[in-house]
């Protein structure tokens, strides 16, 4: 596709639910990452992949956090046992592996917890 | 996680005037980058900088890479409606590494 896309734009569920969010990279990028943006903040790190591994998954706040990128494209970001403060905009980007540090994000996946 | 300092939080501004807005970092960064996010959409890239005491500009926007790789600055000329938004710098340790972004600047514009 043209750039990043997420789904769902949305997401609204209530505490101890489980959660997947989708994140298609631009086409041939081999560099993915996750960051989480609560209200007012900028967007803070939560994973990276480089092909299908995970190369730093620091940014996780806890085991609650899981996220997998079988095929080295299509990556999915899990979430166990909602928390109210899981509540943010999850948002995704991607980068060529030549294109150093120009990250091209997609629109975000709005996450509430009831 | 870590943030970087950016201020002014926010601004106010006549349409044509010129903004400026800085960011600042207790830790190197040979990567800076500015972005400008709008409401419900993911940020956009404006400017990279990849060398220290670089200066860069994209169309009425300038930045410029700190010579301490400590601190970058965005400038904006003649002030447009369409500027409206939040900017947020973001550093970057080494090539593969995750951006670590300020708290953003929102700007407003008054016709």
């Amino acid at each position: 596709g043209a750039g990043v896309s997420q789904t769902p734009s949305n997401k609204v569920t209530e505490k101890g639910k489980y959660v997947e969010l989708r994140c298609d990279p631009i086409s041939g990028h081999t560099a993915l990452y996750w960051y989480r943006q609560s209200l007012g903040q900028g967007p803070e790190f939560l994973i990276y992949f480089q092909g299908t591994g995970a190369a730093d998954d620091s940014g996780l706040p806890n085991d609650r956090f899981f996220a997998v990128r079988p095929e080295g494209s299509v990556s999915t970001l899990k979430i166990q046992r909602t928390e109210r403060g899981d509540s943010a905009v999850y948002l995704c980007a991607s980068r060529s592996g030549t294109g150093v540090g120009e990250q091209f994000f997609g629109p975000g996946t709005r996450l509430t917890v009831l | 996680g870590q943030q970087l300092n950016q201020s002014p939080q926010s601004m106010f501004i006549q349409e044509g005037e010129d903004v400026s807005m800085n960011c600042t970092s207790s830790s190197i960064f040979n990567t800076w980058l500015w972005y400008k996010q709008d409401p419900g959409e993911g940020p956009v890239l404006l400017i990279a900088l990849y060398k220290a005491g670089e200066l860069t500009s994209n169309g009425r926007l300038t930045a410029q890479f700190g010579i301490t790789r400590k601190d970058s600055f965005l400038n904006i000329s003649a002030s447009i409606p369409s500027d409206v938004g939040i900017y947020f710098c973001a550093g970057q340790a080494s090539g593969n590494t995750p951006l670590v972004f300020g708290k953003g600047t929102r700007l407003s514009v008054i016709a």
